[in-house]
């Protein structure tokens, strides 16, 4: 079953525009990633951030964590038609058998329109 | 440098035939991964292997589903007597380490139509 909550669950922005995605978790974590997945494509790993931190940035994406509220946010800037795509978060929970099971969200479809 | 790679990209089966779907990790990649993606769903854990050892297979929807890894490289999914409900996307997944801050990297998927 799916562990996380992502919010909203369809997008649709304009090219150049700001998009945030937010995405909820029920149990403690490692860590918390976010993937892309396009069109009929395997899913490709944007972003990790750990337990321990609370903001991560790699090129436009910025990753916030609150383990406090178990919530996690991508925001993706200057969006390009590009960005398209289906994204999602999955947590990495504190197993010590499972070596790093990701738990996935349901995903947010991103549309960017040119 | 390859990545991770899947075949067949699409299998369609007749319900009650058995499949076989093949994922080729990342050469020295200790951690393999199955996931299975339903329509308009995120993937959902179905097994682990690390090494040649399957360490969690909690994930396997039910006994028709098996899957091995018996050198510790390549590995095979495979269901028998398929049901329309096992039709989905199998994910594929390999991490270099065990540990929980290895990133994982995904290949295409196997597309599979049970009619």
């Amino acid at each position: 079953s799916q562990q996380g909550e992502e919010d909203p669950q369809a997008l649709s922005i304009q090219e150049g525009e700001n998009a945030t995605m937010n995405c909820s978790y029920k149990t403690s974590i490692n860590n918390l990633q976010w993937y892309r997945q396009n069109s009929g494509r395997g899913l490709v790993h944007l972003i990790l951030i750990r337990s321990n931190e609370r903001e991560k940035h790699s090129g436009r994406l910025r990753v916030t964590l609150d383990t406090s509220k178990k919530s996690s946010s991508l925001l993706i800037t200057a969006s390009r038609a590009a960005d398209t795509a289906s994204y999602f978060c999955a947590t990495d929970a504190r197993w010590e058998t499972s070596g790093s099971r990701l738990t996935f969200g349901e995903g947010t479809q991103l549309t960017v329109n040119p | 440098g390859a990545g991770v790679s899947q075949s067949p990209r699409y299998k369609v089966a007749k319900r009650g035939q058995d499949v076989a779907l093949r994922c080729d990790p990342i050469s020295g990649h200790v951690s393999l991964f199955w996931y299975q993606q339903a329509l308009g769903q995120g993937p959902e854990f179905l097994t682990y292997f690390q090494n040649e050892a399957q360490l969690d297979k909690s994930g396997l929807p039910s006994d028709r589903f098996f899957a091995e890894r018996p050198e510790g490289s390549v590995s095979t999914l495979k269901i028998q007597r398929t049901q329309q409900e096992d039709s989905a996307v199998y994910l594929c997944a390999s991490s270099l380490a065990v540990s929980g801050r290895a990133k994982q990297f995904f290949g295409p998927g196997t597309r599979l139509t049970v009619l």
